[in-house]
């Protein structure tokens, strides 16, 4: 079945630092993958999205491409700032959506 | 994008009862899902509310403990019976609001603990 890997944390980065967070897949068909994120206290905000491979999804600076080859959708940000800490989750869906561990991301001044 | 509700946001319950808890769209959705995320945990999910006929569920859940209802397109609850302390859990509903399309959208989430 479907699943995806993610790297897990948690990250601990300075202000202004480069930000990779991994996530690989495993999937029978062609699903679309996102990155949702989850800040203190709140629920699950839709970050970004990639429906086809070599797609990039972008939002709020953070990009992460589509890659067949190498299934994966990792998670970019070039200057993360500490309003960026929250729990980070890659997804991938071809209909009910499936959830890797989840990163927590902590930026510090 | 569809904008979501839950009821209650959080409860606070006996071990032995249940809750049911209410997801509410402001407009018709093609799918509707039921979550669930267990303290620092991921998100698993339950089951997909299906309109007018009985749910779909995931393998470990089954509809004694969870039943749900998805009565027409904007509207669904899940019950959560005969709790225990291992309920303890977010409980979010999510949908897929256009045809033709898998990005999910999440309710705020139903903070439950069970003592």
């Amino acid at each position: 079945g479907n699943s995806v890997t993610q790297m897990e944390g948690p990250v601990t980065l300075s202000e202004e630092a480069f930000l990779t967070i991994n996530c690989t897949y495993t999937a029978t068909g062609y699903p679309s993958l996102f990155w949702y994120v989850q800040y203190p206290g709140e629920g699950l905000q839709l970050l970004l999205k990639a429906t086809k491979a070599d797609d990039k999804g972008s939002n709020k600076g953070f990009e992460a491409t589509y890659r067949k080859e190498t299934t994966s959708f990792h998670l970019e940000k070039g200057s993360v700032q500490v309003s960026d800490s929250a729990v980070y989750f890659c997804a991938l869906s071809e209909r009910e959506a499936r959830f890797g561990a989840g990163t927590r991301l902590t930026v510090k001044p | 994008s569809a904008v979501i509700s839950q009821k209650p946001s959080r409860d606070i319950c006996q071990r032995g009862t249940s809750l049911t808890i209410q997801c509410q769209v402001d407009s018709q959705v093609t799918m509707m899902f039921w979550y669930r995320q267990q303290p620092g945990q991921s998100l698993t999910l339950i089951a997909t509310a299906n309109q007018g006929s009985e749910a779909t569920y995931e393998s470990g859940f089954v509809i004694d403990k969870f039943p749900i209802s998805r009565p027409n397109l904007t509207f669904s609850t899940l019950t959560v019976s005969n709790m225990s302390p291992e309920d303890s859990s977010i409980y979010l509903c999510s949908v897929v609001d256009a045809p033709g399309t898998d990005t999910q959208y999440f309710g705020p989430g139903t903070r439950l603990t069970v003592l």
